[in-house]
């Protein structure tokens, strides 16, 4: 099937430092979406991306989408302690949720 | 508001027994969704449904069941439970199919032993 390849799988970072992942496919997607997970639960939904080229913030999280349509970017800015956590991002490649598919997520770590 | 809850939060099985993971819902969303999620993989769609007494195939759905009897219920059934499905599984809903937010469970861990 299409999959998305999350890098970097993991990050270790000073808080205050800002910090950028990426997501990548070979296929077209729709639609972009940027999740965090945190131990022991289920994804909370950050950031949707809709068109290509879009530029969305959430707070000190920026995403876009990528103008190919086959990758997105995540941002986050002056890194705090709480931003630790997994980042999934997920691509819907027919506009139905039924038709996502989801990154394996980059495991963010942030040294106070 | 419980929004997505999943029940059991951990369970053991052996091989060849069967379960039934519970997830229930209190939003009135149309959309349930089962998915599960291994180590170094994404999350995976097993099955899904649309509304009340429907059901579709997602993109790993062999080896599990499912219903959806009760509009804010959605159950997913190993009948034989094998190794390979050890994993933890999660539960959505949303209120619409396009790109309406999913709002998901805290899951479930299975081992199959």
């Amino acid at each position: 099937g299409q999959q998305l390849n999350q890098s970097p799988q993991s990050m270790f970072i000073q808080e205050g430092e800002d910090v950028s992942m990426n997501c990548t496919s070979s296929s077209i997607f729709n639609t972009w979406l940027w999740y965090k997970q945190d131990p022991g639960e289920g994804p909370v939904l950050l950031i949707a991306l809709y068109k290509a080229g879009e530029l969305t913030s959430n707070g000190r999280l920026t995403a876009q989408f990528g103008i190919t349509r086959k990758d997105s970017f995540l941002n986050i800015s002056a890194s705090i302690p709480s931003d630790v956590g997994i980042y999934v991002c997920a691509g819907q490649l027919s506009g139905n949720n039924n038709d996502m598919r989801f990154g394996a997520g980059t495991r963010l770590t942030v040294k106070p | 508001n419980a929004g997505v809850t999943q029940t059991p939060k951990f369970r053991v099985l052996k091989t060849g027994q069967s379960m039934t993971l519970l997830c229930a819902q209190d939003m009135n969303h149309e959309y349930m969704y089962w998915y599960r999620q291994d180590p170094g993989m994404g999350l995976r769609l097993i099955h899904y449904s649309v509304g009340e007494g429907t059901t579709a195939k997602g993109e790993v759905p062999d080896g599990y069941n499912v219903s959806r009897l009760k509009k804010q219920n959605f159950l997913l059934g190993l009948e034989s439970a094998a190794p390979s499905q050890t994993s933890v599984y999660f539960c959505a809903s949303s209120s619409g199919q396009g790109t309406d937010t999913q709002y998901f469970g805290p899951g479930t861990r299975l081992t199959v032993l």
